[in-house]
């Protein structure tokens, strides 16, 4: 069976720094698509970053990198310079190639410090 | 940018009764989802649509829900009989071609209150 393993329910990072959140994801299938999806206090679900699992390198998008180790089953979002509008709840998602549906973690909300 | 529409963006119901939930997905797209979100939870799929059919859906979606997409533009999630448990955030979502493969668009969702 499939699953995403967020083990850090919050995280706190001054402004300005780095942060990585982690994401552990659990599948037999070779063809398969990760996720990071933002929900900020007011609720919507914003997609951020995709990484394919046959993808060589590492996404990016902007600010946002994934950090896709394949052999650890491990796709943590890095989120360079924080600013305080990325306080929010972060999941991480799993969409197998052969299937409609997408499988999301428990999240990490995150803190930005002023 | 285009966007999915939710309506109504809350929605307050007695228990034992019907609800629909509405969607309009982005134009072109041609798959529509249906996932909830118990408050604090993670998020859960309930089903998937494609040309016209379920493609694919959850336990939890069960004969008290059903979907519909009745108008060429509309994406409707009904819930026969209201229970308690069914108080969440119900997200539509919609994709082009890939099945998700590449990230949802997501509506701001609709929050249920069964009391």
């Amino acid at each position: 069976a499939q699953k995403i393993t967020q083990t850090q329910p919050g995280m706190f990072v001054q402004e300005k720094e780095a942060v990585t959140l982690d994401c552990t994801y659990d599948t037999s299938d070779q063809s398969y698509g990760l996720f990071w999806y933002k929900q900020p206090s007011s609720g919507e679900m914003i997609f951020l970053i995709y990484q394919g699992s046959y993808d060589e390198q590492n996404a990016t998008e902007g600010r946002y990198s994934l950090n896709f180790q394949k052999a650890r089953k491990s796709a943590n979002l890095v989120i360079s310079a924080s600013q305080l509008g990325d306080s929010a709840m972060y999941f991480c998602a799993m969409t197998l190639t052969g299937g409609f549906k997408t499988i999301f973690g428990a999240g990490t909300r995150l803190f930005v410090k002023a | 940018e285009p966007e999915v529409t939710q309506t109504p963006s809350h929605q307050v119901t007695q228990m034992g009764q019907e609800v629909i939930l509405r969607c309009v997905p982005i134009s072109n797209h041609l798959y529509f989802y249906w996932y909830r979100q118990i408050l604090g939870q993670k998020v859960e799929f309930l089903v998937s649509f494609y040309n016209n059919e379920i493609s694919e859906k959850s336990e939890i979606f069960d004969d008290q829900f059903s979907v519909e997409r009745p108008d060429g533009s509309n994406f409707t999630l009904k819930i026969r009989s209201t229970k308690l448990e069914d108080s969440a955030m119900y997200f539509c979502a919609s994709t082009l071609q890939d099945r998700g493969l590449r990230g949802y668009t997501f509506g701001s969702g609709t929050r249920l209150t069964v009391v």
